[in-house]
């Protein structure tokens, strides 16, 4: 069984600062999302990457999938309030079941 | 065009008791998920309906148990409520190899 492990778990920081969270997982991603999940709300796409070493940018957000595909970093810069929220990273399996395996999650809170 | 939606968004049952819920995918996807997610075990795979198919079942009991119509809406069942399954359920659907999007949930509270 697949584990994905997020740190950290809680992180909470002022306005404007940047900040990195991560992904771990135990066994090679078939490919790796990042989700971003409001309180009261579902989980809402981010980003995919499927390449090894591969970067993504979505604005403020920086996305690197690892180069052997088993870890994953997520750096915000210049934090802002609507960036609260807690992070998860996922792996969706690749064999046409649709499942996702979701990681533990990272907490955070920007605070003004 | 609408989300996902799902109902109710709380339900607060009995221990022994059985719980339906329900999900109506986004128009056109044939693709519905469902999730439990808890503060102890995070957000885990229930099962998978494509076309009123189950095609894929995560490691949950078999209290735990759903269906799909040939509107693609799906309802998932609970019977025999523990308080162990008090959490969110969300549900999300998809076309074939495209972004998942999810429901608000179903906070569902067992007492």
């Amino acid at each position: 069984t697949q584990l994905l492990e997020q740190s950290p778990q809680f992180l909470s920081i002022q306005e404007g600062e940047n900040l990195t969270v991560y992904c771990n997982s135990s066994s090679v991603f078939s490919s790796l999302q990042w989700y971003r999940q409001e309180p009261g709300e579902g989980p809402v796409l981010l980003v995919t990457v499927v390449t090894g070493g591969e970067v993504k940018k979505l604005k403020r957000l920086t996305f690197q999938f690892g180069d052997a595909r088993k870890d994953s970093s997520l750096h915000i810069t210049a934090a802002q309030p609507g960036d609260t929220g807690l992070y998860l990273c996922a792996d969706i399996s690749n064999f046409g079941n649709e499942k996702l395996t979701f990681g533990t999650g990272t907490r955070l809170t920007i605070i003004p | 065009k609408a989300g996902v939606t799902q109902t109710p968004r709380y339900l607060i049952k009995t221990r022994g008791q059985q719980v339906t819920l329900s999900c109506s995918p986004i128009s056109g996807h044939r693709s519905v998920s469902w999730y439990q997610q808890t503060p102890g075990q995070g957000l885990q795979f229930l099962f998978e309906y494509f076309s009123e198919t189950q095609r894929n079942k995560g490691n949950f009991p078999g209290r735990f148990s759903g269906r799909q119509f040939s509107n693609s809406r799906s309802e998932m069942n609970v019977s025999t409520l523990e308080l162990g399954d008090s959490a969110l359920y969300l549900c999300a659907s998809r076309m074939l190899n495209t972004e998942a999007f999810f429901g608000q949930g179903t906070r569902l509270t067992v007492v």
